[in-house]
Order: C-alpha cells, then structure tokens, then sequence
C-alpha cells in the first residue's frame, strides 16, 4: 500500500534550471493536486486535476506546468526554477470532487527544494 | 474565492482538552475538513463534516456551524504526541479545490 509516492525528496536547484517532480498513487483516485508549503505557513494549491485529461490553476500557478499523464500520474514542473519557488512541494489525491471522498486528501511525503 | 482564519499557535498541558477553531468565508460550501501535520511530515486527514453538528472520532471531535460560518476541532486528552499542526480546509463551490487554512501549532507540554 504506497498511497502516494513523490519523487525527488530532495532537489536543490541554481535559478534558471528546470526540473520536473513526479508523483504517482496507487488509490485509483480521480482527482490529484499540488501543494506548497513555506515555512510556518499553510499549504497553498498550485495546481490541480479534477479527473484524467484536466488540469486546473489553483492559488500560486505561476512559474510552474502540470501534466496528468494518466489517472496515477500528475507532474509538476518548473520551467525556470526562482528562489521564490524555494518550498517543500506536497502532491495529494482524492475521490473526485462532488463526493464526500473528495475532502480526504492523500499526501506524498513531500520534496524540498531549494533553489539557490 | 475561499479564506479560512485559525488561531497560529495554541498551548495546553498534557491531558487537557484544547478546542481549535476556523472561521470561513467562501462563495460555496461543501464541507470543512480538518488535517493534522507532525514536523517534517505530511498533513493526514483527521474529520471533515458536512452538516451542522459534532463528529466524533476517538479523542478528537469536529464541529460545524454553517449558518455562523465556524467550525472547531477538539482534543481530549492530550497526549505529548498531538503536538503538531492543525489545518482547517473547505472546498470550493465546484467541489474541486481544497484551500487549507494557516494552520494551528499546538504545544502539549508535561
């Protein structure tokens, strides 16, 4: 039973380069999301896939692009990756939205990321 | 849009009971759910309700008021092991986007 698997857990990244952070989940959930999370703060949505083939903005979407590959994949990437975006990313997913399953998120273990 | 306000940090003695509370304003309502997060971890689900009233889960319970725009999470009988963050989250009026709150640090102490 993985749930949610984040790969890397561990980036650190000079600006200007690119990266891209997969996750995968093993729940046969439709919708998946990514999070960040600064020190002391909440976690702020970056961008979400309400089922396979969608993919919606959240609160803080810019500097970054998403793929849902399938229905267990939704990447995140950074094209041009900035100090601001220096965060510990949290993928998650859920039951599709409109179900009571839905407000039951799943989280990755995270991946930190530094950007120097 | 969708903002919630929680308290940022709440102590209490091992043993007590601590009540954490959200406030929400949101366009559309589809439930308030609530997270747990140890350092260095992942937020984990711990409630969410739907309706007016209190759910109870073991020694935490969740309640709801939607005409007040409120909801509380509360322990009981702390143990050292419930110090982490709360986060309060509701759903926005289309049922796909969960915005979390700035969460609650709370301290158990001896």
């Amino acid at each position: 039973n993985a749930g949610v698997t984040q790969t890397p857990k561990f980036q650190v990244l000079k600006t200007g380069q690119s990266m891209t952070l997969q996750c995968a989940q093993d729940m046969n959930h439709n919708s998946m999301y990514w999070y960040r999370q600064d020190p002391g703060m909440g976690l702020r949505l970056i961008y979400y896939s309400a089922s396979e083939g969608t993919t919606d903005k959240g609160e803080v979407p810019n500097g970054y692009n998403v793929s849902r590959l399938n229905k267990r994949e939704f990447s995140l990437r950074l094209e041009s990756a900035a100090p601001s975006q220096t965060s510990v990313y949290f993928c998650a997913s859920s039951e599709r939205g409109g179900s009571s399953g839905a407000n039951v998120l799943t989280f990755g273990a995270g991946s930190r990321l530094t950007v120097l | 849009g969708q903002s919630l306000e929680q308290p940022s940090e709440v102590t209490a003695v091992e043993g007590a009971i601590v009540q954490i509370n959200c406030t929400y304003q949101t366009s559309g309502f589809y439930g308030l759910s609530w997270y747990q997060q140890h350092d260095g971890g992942a937020p984990t689900f711990l409630s969410y309700n739907a309706l007016d009233g209190l759910e109870e889960t073991g020694r935490f319970s969740s309640f709801l008021s939607r005409s007040d725009s409120y909801g509380y999470l509360l322990l009981q009988e702390l143990q050292m092991k419930d110090s982490a963050s709360y986060f309060c989250a509701v759903r926005d009026n289309a049922g796909n986007m969960l915005t979390f709150g700035g969460g609650t640090r709370l301290m158990v102490k001896p």
